[in-house]
């Protein structure tokens, strides 16, 4: 059975720090996603890494794959109030294309 | 292009009754999923459908099933609930192009309590 595994499960960031937020899973793969969900909200598409080496970048967040190694990252850099939120990487595998397995998820909180 | 949408968005019931939640996709996607979130078991996959037909399953009892209509709309039951039922039912919609799925867009879910 596929599993994905997140830590830390909680961040607390400065403001201006650099930080990382881990993803593992247990089986081959075939691509690897990042969401972000607000408070009492819904999933919020970031990253879609689809290969090998594949890495994306969108403002302060950048988020790699390295699938010899099951495992991607999620990189903040200089943190911000405003990406307060809680982070999840989700798995799918080409013999359940629509299903997503999902890490526990990463809260993020950014102070001053 | 319209975003998935989710009817109704806060649900109250009592344990024993049953309930049926309704999804629609973004236009021209095929696949919809849907899934529980909860804070103690965090996010679980509940099934997918793809043409009306049910193409992936996830660990949940026979009370929660769910089915999809030739206009790609999905619904999703639970009968006799339990108040461990209590979660927000999140469904999603991706579109097949090129021998795979792309991403699924997320709707903004169902918050359902038992009580």
């Amino acid at each position: 059975e596929l599993k994905v595994e997140q830590n830390p499960l909680f961040l607390s960031m400065q403001e201006g720090k650099n930080y990382t937020i881990y993803c593992n899973y247990s089986t081959t793969s075939d691509r690897l996603y990042w969401y972000r969900q607000d408070p009492g909200k819904s999933l919020e598409s970031l990253f879609v890494l689809l290969s090998n080496g594949a890495v994306k970048q969108e403002g302060r967040l950048m988020a790699s794959l390295d699938t010899k190694a099951r495992l991607s990252t999620l990189h903040i850099t200089a943190a911000v109030h405003d990406l307060s939120a809680t982070y999840f990487c989700a798995v799918v595998t080409t013999d359940s294309w629509g299903k997503l397995q999902f890490g526990a998820g990463t809260q993020v909180v950014v102070t001053p | 292009k319209a975003g998935v949408t989710q009817t109704p968005r806060y649900l109250i019931k009592t344990r024993g009754q049953q309930v049926t939640l309704s999804c629609s996709p973004i236009s021209g996607h095929r696949s919809v999923s849907w899934y529980q979130q909860t804070p103690g078991q965090g996010l679980q996959f509940l099934f997918e459908y793809f043409s009306e037909t049910q193409r992936n399953k996830g660990n949940f009892p026979g009370r929660f099933s769910g089915r999809q209509f030739s206009n790609s709309r999905s619904e999703m039951n639970v009968s006799t609930l339990e108040l461990g039922d209590s979660a927000l039912y999140l469904c999603a919609s991706s579109q097949w192009s090129g021998g795979t799925y792309n991403e699924q867009f997320f709707g903004p879910g169902t918050r359902l309590t038992v009580l």
